[in-house]
């Protein structure tokens, strides 16, 4: 049971480049996320996905793109990448909506420069 | 004004001490998370609270709804507790709001 995985771990980009993160979980969650960590910011949402099929805007969506394409996976892409993203990204899922615990990915650190 | 602040920012401590992470919050909550984060940066969920008190191990966690506060208790605490502590609420639907983190260094 590897739970929730995240591809790459680590990642450099020049600005102006695109890539795509990548998460699946294997627990038959409905609930996938994408956070991003930074310094003195703690993490903030940038989309989610209640179910497949679906997703929304966290609190920190401008310039990236999410994909939930079946239940397992959830995409996150940045189509040209800037600075400002240099961040460690996070991936969870948690079975329902509030009742129970999230599971994280191991992160991404992803450096553009 | 964060929704979710955590006291003390950073905290250290000798071996064997009992140690206590602080959490208030602003806004009403259906649930509460105690997270750990490794050094190597990886998060693993402690525990998920809506009321009372839990126990695994030497970790405790309480939450006192009404005076929108949690605390996360270490007993007897180890070298290997030293990790960056997170506290989270969960608001609306299922999105977590995020502490900053209490950065927890046990000395040997």
């Amino acid at each position: 049971n590897a739970g929730v995985t995240q591809t790459p771990k680590f990642q450099v980009l020049k600005t102006g480049q695109s890539m795509t993160l990548q998460c699946a979980q294997d627990m038959n969650h409905n609930s996938m996320y994408w956070y991003r960590q930074d310094p003195g910011m703690g993490l903030r949402l940038i989309y989610y996905s209640a179910s497949e099929g679906t997703t929304d805007k966290g609190e920190v969506p401008n310039g990236y793109n999410v994909s939930r394409l079946n239940k397992r996976e959830f995409s996150l892409r940045l189509e040209s990448a800037a600075p400002s993203q240099t961040s460690v990204y996070f991936c969870a899922s948690n079975p329902e909506g509030g009742s129970l615990r999230a599971f994280f990915g191991q992160g991404t650190r992803l450096t553009v420069v | 004004k964060n929704e979710v602040e955590q006291s003390p920012q950073n905290l250290t401590a000798q071996e064997g001490e009992f140690i206590t992470i602080n959490c208030s919050y602003s806004v009403g909550i259906s649930a509460l998370h105690w997270l750990q984060q490794h050094p190597g940066g990886g998060i693993v969920s402690l525990f998920m609270l809506s009321s009372g008190k839990k126990k695994h191990g030497r970790l405790i966690a309480t939450i006192n709804i009404q005076e929108k506060h949690s605390s996360l208790h270490i007993t007897a605490s180890h070298p290997r507790d030293s990790a960056v502590y997170i506290c989270a609420v969960r608001t609306s639907g299922s999105r977590l709001t995020f502490g900053e983190g209490t950065q927890l260094t046990v000395n040997p």
